[in-house]
């Protein structure tokens, strides 16, 4: 069964440099998201992408965030100079096209850690 | 605002016990309403959604308008069900809005 992957599974990074997640998902979706899970708190939303732009983002989403889908499968996540609440766990998703009530399939996540 | 409340943090069963796993929604329009579950070193995954009105793994979820729920039920818990579950919502738009979960236990 097709799944999201997401690499790498584990990051670790001093405060100021940039990072980037990266991202596949499943081959034939259009719709793709990052959310992210600070330790001991909610999954939350950060941006949702299709047809190579953004179509919806959180108030988390500011300058220091960016995605890009580069080539055919790769969906990235940038963040430009982290910050030490950067800190958490950043899950990819993709969904198939049409009903936008359609399941978003998740990536195992990538644990991000800002020193 | 959109918001997902599950009010507990922890909740231990016994094995054949029924388990309800509570969930309250703030939203002004008609949300859709998701049950994911993470079970060990695993990825969230859907476990059912209100429109699809299924039965998955022994599990329902009715969504009850009137006092804002979608309390997710089972009559007699597995001690495979152990994991941790989220309520979701997705009311006009593409995100979904998550509660912090609750970690299920199901004890032998």
């Amino acid at each position: 069964e097709p799944e999201v992957t997401q690499t790498p599974s584990h990051q670790v990074t001093q405060m100021g440099q940039e990072v980037i997640l990266r991202c596949v998902p499943i081959s034939n979706h259009l719709y793709f998201y990052w959310y992210r899970q600070i330790l001991g708190q909610k999954v939350e939303f950060l941006v949702s992408f299709y047809n190579n732009e953004i179509s919806e983002k959180s108030e988390i989403f500011d300058d220091q965030f960016s995605v890009e889908r580069p080539d055919g499968s790769n969906f990235t996540l940038k963040i430009r100079s982290t910050k030490l609440e950067d800190s958490a766990m950043y899950f990819c998703a993709s969904r198939t096209s049409g009903y936008s009530y359609n399941e978003q399939f998740f990536g195992p996540g990538t644990r991000l850690t800002v020193l | 605002a959109q918001r997902v409340t599950q009010p507990e943090k922890l909740l231990s069963v016994f094995k054949g016990a029924p388990v309800e796993l509570k969930c309250n929604y703030s939203y002004s329009g008609s949300p859709e309403l998701f049950w994911y579950v993470q079970y060990s070193r695993q990825r969230l995954q859907l476990l059912l959604r209100h429109i699809s009105r299924e039965s998955i793994k022994g599990f329902t979820a009715d969504l009850n308008k009137g006092e804002t729920s979608f309390h997710l039920k089972k009559p007699f818990a597995q001690e495979e069900d152990s994991a941790m579950y989220y309520c979701a919502l997705q009311g006009g738009s593409e995100k979904l809005v998550f509660g912090k979960g609750t970690k299920l236990t199901v004890n032998p």
